[in-house]
């Protein structure tokens, strides 16, 4: 098993340009969510889904869009990246959602200058 | 919405002398409290986790306690080790069907 995949692992974007960042897994798991991490913000939940075709917002999903199409993968979208989405981003996925073991891909740094 | 507190956020310690951190949460209903180590560079990795239903949960060196009355958990680590130093996370959830929230986390250094 590979586990949770992400890519790109580093990533600058110019104000106003737009990405999308990628998740996948091979765990088989229903629930899969995006973080954003900075510095002394701990680990902010951008949005979450807790089975293919249904998402829902987290603490800070403004800037941010996600589908969830397939089981397997969760991508997050920057529609018009600004310099306050400087950050790193995590995906993870459980089992299901709730109280579950969360396992973490590897984190994208991205920065927007 | 559930709001997840943690303190200290930043943690020194002399190798073999214990460590403890505490979290506060705001949601009663939640029933679910994991808490995270994460190593630079890398994702956070689940560490030991708590169920409303106990009070206490140990593996090793690490523990966990929960106050549902107080709406307080906390992680004990003893027999500090070099590799111990990470950043930790706490955070909460309800059991079925819910997201994840966490805290702020602390940075822990053991001092060799």
């Amino acid at each position: 098993n590979a586990g949770v995949t992400q890519t790109p692992k580093f990533q600058v974007l110019k104000t106003g340009q737009s990405m999308t960042l990628q998740c996948a897994q091979d765990m088989n798991h229903e629930y899969m969510s995006w973080y954003r991490q900075d510095p002394g913000m701990g680990l902010r939940l951008i949005h979450y889904s807790v089975g293919a075709g249904i998402t829902d917002q987290g603490e800070v999903p403004n800037g941010y869009n996600v589908s969830r199409s397939t089981t397997e993968d969760f991508p997050l979208r920057l529609l018009s990246a600004a310099p306050s989405q400087t950050s790193v981003y995590f995906c993870a996925s459980s089992r299901l959602a709730g109280a579950y073991e969360q396992y973490f891909g590897p984190g994208t740094r991205l920065t927007v200058t | 919405g559930e709001n997840v507190e943690q303190h200290p956020s930043t943690l020194s310690v002399q190798e073999g002398d214990s460590a403890v951190i505490k979290c506060t949460y705001s949601d009663s209903a939640s029933n679910y409290f994991p808490w995270y180590k994460q190593e630079l560079g890398k994702g956070p990795q689940l560490i030991i986790d708590i169920r409303s239903n106990v009070g206490e949960k140990k593996d090793q060196r690490i523990a966990v306690t929960l106050n549902k009355t107080a709406k307080h958990f906390s992680l004990h680590i003893t027999e500090t080790q070099p590799e111990d130093s990470a950043v930790y996370f706490c955070a909460a959830s309800k059991t079925s069907y819910d997201k994840v929230i966490f805290g702020p986390g602390t940075s822990l250094s053991v001092i060799p």
